[in-house]
């Protein structure tokens, strides 16, 4: 089991530009969730899914931001005309399921997001 | 909406001291509180998770709730320089139809050896 994969470690954007981040949940869990992590902030949750499904996107700012997860092996977040404070690591974590909210979250290594 | 605080913002024990570390919550009807640790540049790993007022215990970590104080507390027992990390603790909402994971800010440990 690779755990929660996800891709790329790095990525270094200009002012405006586009970034798409990958995320392979762990085979076999049915949820995938989005965080973000900074120093000021801390982690903040995103968004998440449920069978593909997005299920609550409460976290995600409204504009630039979106979230898709067309098959259940992968997840993209997708960030349009790229701001400096946008510069975070981006977390994706996945659990069997959260039907009792119990399941435990397994979480990648993240995308550290540079936006110049 | 629940708020989550972690105090020390940083702590250094020795090798092998114990080391105990605060979380506090605003909401006590939650019953579903982890334990995360993350090292440099990884991403989170689970400790201990805990859903019900007393102890749980993972390995030399001991995760302790008192929702009557707001309090749980992650002890670390005999503890080494390789779990110097970021340790976050995170509280489950789940209003109906939605889950949410709220961390607080983390405490940075540090083990001197």
């Amino acid at each position: 089991n690779a755990g929660v994969i996800q891709t790329p470690r790095h990525k270094v954007t200009g002012k405006g530009q586009e970034a798409t981040l990958w995320c392979e949940p762990i085979s076999g869990h049915s949820a995938v969730f989005w965080y973000r992590q900074t120093i000021v902030q801390g982690l903040e949750f995103l968004t998440y899914f449920r069978n593909q499904a997005p299920i609550d996107d409460s976290g995600m700012p409204k504009e630039r931001f979106s979230a898709q997860m067309p098959n259940q092996s992968h997840s993209t977040l997708k960030i349009q005309s790229t701001q400096p404070q946008d510069s975070a690591v981006y977390l994706c974590a996945s659990s069997l399921d959260v039907g009792a909210y119990a399941e435990t979250l397994y979480f990648g290594s993240g995308t550290r997001l540079t936006v110049l | 909406q629940q708020k989550v605080q972690q105090s020390p913002e940083s702590l250094t024990v020795s090798e092998g001291a114990m080391a105990s570390l605060n979380c506090t919550f605003s909401d006590r009807s939650s019953d579903n509180f982890r334990w995360y640790r993350q090292h440099s540049g990884k991403g989170l790993e689970v400790l201990v998770s805990i859903f019900s007022d007393g102890e749980k215990e993972e390995g030399s970590f001991t995760a302790h709730l008192n929702r009557a104080s707001l309090h749980v507390f992650l002890h670390i027992r005999e503890p080494q320089p390789s779990d110097s990390a970021l340790y976050l603790c995170a509280v489950s909402i789940g209003p109906s139809g939605s889950w949410q994971l709220i961390f607080g800010s983390g405490t940075q440990l540090t083990v001197m050896p």
